[in-house]
């Protein structure tokens, strides 16, 4: 079992859709973050987080320390927002980043 | 402020050759890690640098090999190269190991 679990894997979606993306972790953290990666491979940092909630723009991630538990919102989704969505996970031992496997995105006009 | 720079974008090579990646940091930032992405294993972790030194290594063999000079900016050195090592590479630099990492856009390595 993998130590970062993302569901669902692969989400299609239409326009103006709320989406959720999970991410679970068996490790204890110091931080947990969610990234972007667009086609071209950049990778693009959104949230990091040690508790509760962060809100940016239409993004909104949520942290469950106890249930080690993360969730990733976008509302009013657009076509824009298309990319793979990653979690990572800053281990308390050593502080390297563990990563999720990723969600891939796709939002149709 | 300059985001990560990683050089160059794209590079092919031959199986054996050798091949050297650089990363220059955000401006401040004394932490660099590497990472490799493959459509297979998604992205894992190679090493991390934190002034000069290495922190953490990866699972990879010793044909992998980086440092770090005084002035953050870091190479990653891979020898002897074979057709598995086509990959995405990412470099991420931060303040130091707990802080918020941000990515360049990485170098594309093709091994034909």
């Amino acid at each position: 079992k993998n130590e970062v679990e993302q569901s669902p894997q692969n989400l299609t979606a239409q326009e103006g859709e709320f989406i959720t993306i999970n991410c679970s972790y068996s490790v204890g953290i110091s931080a947990l973050h969610w990234l972007q990666q667009h086609p071209g491979g950049g990778i693009v940092s959104l949230f990091m987080l040690s508790s509760g909630k962060k809100k940016h723009g239409r993004l909104i991630a949520t942290i469950n320390i106890q249930e080690k538990h993360s969730s990733l919102h976008i509302t009013a989704s657009h076509p824009r927002d298309s990319a793979v969505y990653i979690c990572a996970v800053r281990s308390e031992g050593n502080y390297q980043l563990i990563w999720g496997a990723g969600t891939k995105l796709i939002i149709k006009p | 402020k300059a985001g990560v720079t990683q050089t160059p974008r794209y590079l092919i090579k031959t199986r054996g050759q050798q091949v050297t990646l650089s990363c220059s940091p955000i401006s401040g930032h004394r932490s660099v890690s590497w990472y490799q992405q493959t459509p297979g294993q998604g992205l894992q972790f190679l090493f991390e640098y934190f002034s000069e030194t290495q922190r953490n290594k990866g699972n990879f063999p010793g044909r992998f090999s980086g440092r770090q000079f005084s002035n953050s900016r870091s190479e990653m050195n891979v020898s002897t190269l074979e057709l598995g090592d086509s990959a995405l590479y990412l470099c991420a630099s931060s303040l130091n190991w707990r802080a918020e990492a941000f990515f360049g856009q990485g170098t594309r390595l093709t091994v034909v």
